[in-house]
């Protein structure tokens, strides 16, 4: 089956503007993860949808937002964005997360100018 | 700090050697998890470890849960340029019940 798609792969924007982020999970997965990775912080926990519901969610600014559709697609957005927010984006989804297997997207690079 | 350590944080080999990469914590965990991450790429899951003690076998790669399930070490024999990548271990944290991640260790196999 297909695997965990995320678009776009790369995306440029300037300080201040707002940028929105998708994510489509493998069919039958009810739970979607968004993380942020950078070189100095590694892998960080943004959140964590299931059933359209925020399940769990991370120690990041109210800028960081998300929402899940009925059919388990994720897009976060990002607002006011700032030079820090240059990352990489990554998305899992799993039957169950967190316990469950979580299978990885190839993630989203955002770069801010 | 983190709460998960990894070391070391970078290992360049050359093909044929082995090595050892560890995840270290002061907290218990129910379980841990070892990914490893490509350029380009997300993590790819490679074992969950779940029993203090447990060792458990992938091919070239041995991993084993600390006794007292604070810590994990990850083993790899005769490693190739096929292993190069980003190992993270991963665990369920707190009452938040969400997956963190180490700080990660970057292998580099050359020929």
């Amino acid at each position: 089956k297909a695997g965990v798609t995320q678009t776009p792969r790369y995306l440029i924007k300037t300080r201040g503007q707002q940028v929105t982020l998708s994510c489509s999970p493998i069919s039958g997965h009810r739970s979607v993860s968004w993380y942020q990775q950078t070189p100095g912080q590694g892998l960080q926990f943004l959140f964590e949808y299931f059933s359209e519901t925020q399940r769990n969610k991370g120690n990041f600014p109210g800028r960081f937002s998300g929402r899940q559709f009925s059919n388990s697609r994720s897009e976060m957005n990002v607002s006011t964005l700032e030079l820090g927010d240059s990352a990489l984006y990554l998305c899992a989804s799993s039957l169950d997360a967190p316990r469950g297997e979580q299978y990885f997207g190839p993630g989203t690079r955002l770069t801010v100018t | 700090t983190q709460l998960l350590e990894q070391s070391p944080q970078f290992l360049s080999i050359q093909e044929g050697e082995n090595l050892t990469v560890y995840c270290n914590s002061s907290s218990v965990f129910s379980s841990l998890q070892w990914y490893r991450q490509e350029p380009g790429e997300g993590p790819v899951l490679l074992v969950t470890v779940v029993t203090g003690g447990e060792v458990k076998k992938l091919k070239r790669l041995t991993f084993q849960f600390g006794d007292a399930r604070k810590d994990s070490s990850l083993h790899i024999t005769a490693a190739q340029p096929g292993d190069t990548g980003l190992y993270l271990c991963a665990a369920i944290t707190g009452t938040a019940s969400k997956l963190t991640f180490g700080t990660g260790t970057r292998l580099q196999v050359t020929l």
